[in-house]
């Protein structure tokens, strides 16, 4: 089964429209992290945001929100205002264990954002 | 924070040949990450190497075809060995400064591997 699932291959949203992407994810651990990254054309991979399995409130980083519902293991990011630089590759990771491990990706979802 | 850079950042590369890729961090981190990018897909992890310790390998990955070293707490090697076509891909490797759940992992800008 997959681990993190993102089941948004591509999304086209007009500029200044809020965006939600979605991520569940799959896990029997009772302590992990999610995580969000952006990838643009460029390649490099961008940390937008973090929420951590204990903590209670949603996590927000400026125009990024991550909407998480532990009970139906959802983590959705939230870009509100959108604009024509958040058109990029999108994704939802995990990480699980003691901490000590490396993440585990979505497949992704591309975003376009559209004039 | 980490900054991280990668060499090559991309190469063309023969089929049957291996190619080592190097991570330089600006600091010392204890956990180094390498993934693997295929043409259109996800990150896939690698290995963990830590310094002092051997490379924890993810099912589907082996040392002989993919040998890490980790001289110290600011570098790491990657070799790709004996690649086929199917080796193409971007290779990146990530450090956790900070260990632990809620630390980002910061990622260098990847190395482009084509093999013919």
């Amino acid at each position: 089964a997959q681990k993190i699932t993102q089941t948004q291959p591509g999304m086209f949203v007009q500029e200044k429209e809020a965006v939600t992407l979605d991520c569940t994810y799959d896990t029997s651990d009772q302590s992990y992290g999610l995580f969000w990254y952006k990838q643009p054309s460029s390649g490099e991979m961008i940390f937008l945001i973090y929420q951590g399995s204990y903590d209670e409130q949603n996590a927000t980083e400026g125009r990024y929100s991550l909407n998480f519902q532990k009970a139906r293991k959802s983590a959705n990011l939230v870009i509100s205002a959108s604009q024509l630089g958040d058109s990029a590759m999108y994704f939802c990771a995990m990480r699980e264990g003691r901490g000590a491990d490396g993440l585990t990706f979505g497949k992704g979802t591309h975003l376009i954002i559209q004039p | 924070s980490a900054v991280i850079s990668q060499k090559p950042s991309r190469d063309i590369c023969q089929r049957g040949t291996s190619l080592t890729i190097q991570c330089q961090v600006d600091s010392q981190v204890t956990m180094m990450f390498w993934y693997r990018q295929q043409p259109g897909q996800s990150l896939t992890l690698i290995a963990t190497a830590n310094q002092g310790s051997e490379a924890t390998y993810e099912s589907g990955f082996v040392i002989d075809k993919f040998p890490i070293s980790r001289p110290n707490l600011t570098f790491s090697t990657l070799t790709v060995s004996n690649m086929s076509p199917e080796d193409s891909s971007i290779y990146l490797c990530s450090v956790d400064p900070g260990g632990g759940w809620g630390n980002e992992q910061f990622f260098g800008p990847g190395t482009r591997l084509t093999v013919l």
